[in-house]
């Protein structure tokens, strides 16, 4: 089975501080995801990455970074932490072809900022 | 850009009888993917079933089975004999055919409770 690990359940940062959210996956895939999840808005994609060193802007990327050095592992970097980024954040990777691949999801970050 | 939208936020079943979660979706393809995910308390979103546009047979998985309408553009998730562990968010999911990087765009979701 695929595994999506991310780094941590629960976080909780000041505004200002920046943040880094981790995500490795086990399976080789391609493509890796960075969604944020609200209530009411389902989610919503911040950035993709399809290769290493590679990345895409997605519906809500301001406020965000990413970065992917190496094929398994994709963070996500909050440069200056606002209440306004408070919320859930889902990693996910899928395979390159196959358009048919669902998405694998790690358990999700649960970041609070005060 | 494409929309999905589900118009229940709640949804509440008593175990063993049958619901219908609704989705719609707007999008000027004609050939493209959707998809219905679960995330119990767990977080853990599951793939549930998948639909391939251009099927025109409706995909079933066990207890879940989808009713697309192309033309109306509608997907909706049946969900029979309902059991407990049913109770979770659901999301509906849709992705363009051409989509080189493999990203969904997700419905705001549906809660559905399950009554003992």
């Amino acid at each position: 089975d695929v595994k999506v690990t991310q780094s941590s359940r629960y976080l909780v940062k000041r505004t200002g501080e920046k943040v880094f959210l981790e995500c490795v996956q086990d399976m080789d895939h391609e493509n890796m995801f960075w969604y944020r999840q609200d209530p009411g808005l389902g989610l919503r994609l911040i950035y993709f990455s399809y290769d290493v060193k590679m990345k895409e802007k997605g519906d809500i990327p301001e406020g965000y970074s990413v970065s992917r050095e190496k094929k398994e592992r994709f963070s996500l970097i909050l440069e200056s932490a606002s209440t306004n980024q408070t919320s859930m954040y889902l990693c996910a990777s899928s395979l390159w072809a196959g358009r048919r691949s669902p998405l694998h999801f790690g358990n999700g970050t649960r970041l609070t900022v005060t | 850009a494409q929309t999905v939208t589900q118009s229940q936020p709640e949804m509440s079943v008593q175990e063993a009888e049958t619901v219908t979660l609704s989705c719609t979706y707007d999008t000027s393809e004609s050939d493209y993917y959707l998809f219905w995910y679960k995330q119990p308390p767990s977080r853990q979103m599951i793939l549930v079933i998948r639909q391939e546009a251009y099927k025109q047979q409706n995909a079933t998985e066990n207890r879940f089975s989808v009713n697309f309408q192309k033309a109306a553009k509608s997907f909706s998730l049946k969900i029979s004999d309902s059991q407990l562990g049913d109770a979770a968010m659901y999301f509906c999911a849709y992705r363009n055919i051409n989509n080189a990087g493999n990203m969904l765009t997700f419905g705001g979701g549906t809660r559905l409770m399950v009554k003992p």
